[in-house]
């Protein structure tokens, strides 16, 4: 069973905010990296750190920690977020990395 | 900007040797910044990080604990690249395998994945 617990799915009207979260202990020491896949395709790297986002990744996603929960939050989801959205940190050990399982993000 | 091409067979017997290959440009294998990873996606295991690889004035591999019997992560500085070996493959290693950069500059995160090799294990 993943060290990270994340909600199998999740809907949000169009335009509208979506909240995704990921439960670990680990999050009391790291900071969650968040990662958008779509049908087919490789992971994409959509947060990292405290609220960092990559070139080219829209300012509609943001990240956040409290306790042992990392969220990502999508504020005005658009057609084009319908995608897998996984939480990724460290294990126990510190030494080696584990993802949560996904959370499908259904745009209606 | 960075790119990694992965090459290998997408198909390997049971109780053989999968075998990948992923080849870096715009970065160094060498990058004391960096490490360079593999990570593999099934159904049934979700995303599942294998192992890295990395310099700090000396080489460093890390493996997860479920794979660490049987994987070798190997740089190649002449070509720029570094590899997958994964030996005694069962069925349970059919997946999706990845290669994928850990830069420093990303607050530890995999900013850069290869396309992905889909490899089967199957007789």
């Amino acid at each position: 069973s993943s060290e990270l617990t994340q909600d199998p799915a999740v809907s949000v009207a169009l335009g509208q905010t979506v909240r995704i979260t990921c439960q670990g202990e680990s999050f009391r020491s790291y900071y969650a990296s968040w990662y958008q896949q779509k049908p087919g395709q490789a992971p994409v790297l959509v947060i990292h750190g405290k609220n960092s986002r990559p070139s080219g990744i829209p300012d509609r996603f943001s990240g956040s920690r409290s306790g042992n929960t990392a969220s990502l939050t999508i504020t005005g989801a658009q057609a084009e977020d319908e995608a897998d959205y996984y939480c990724k940190s460290r294990d126990s050990s510190g030494n080696h990395y584990v993802f949560g399982i996904g959370t499908k993000v259904t745009v209606l | 900007q960075v790119q990694l091409q992965q090459s290998g067979p997408g198909l390997v017997k049971p109780s053989r040797t999968l075998s990948l290959t992923c080849a870096i440009s715009g970065d160094s294998v060498s990058s004391n910044s960096v490490t360079w990873n593999w990570i593999r996606q099934s159904p049934s295991r979700g995303l599942e990080w294998l192992g890295r690889t990395y310099y700090r004035s000396k080489w460093y591999n890390d493996y997860a604990p479920s794979v660490e019997s049987r994987i070798t992560i190997n740089p190649d500085t002449f070509k720029n690249q570094f590899s997958l070996q994964l030996t005694s493959v069962t069925l349970d290693d059919t997946a999706v395998y990845y290669c994928a950069r850990i830069s420093v500059a990303a607050d530890d995160s995999f900013d850069i994945w290869g396309q992905g090799t889909l490899v089967t294990v199957s007789s």
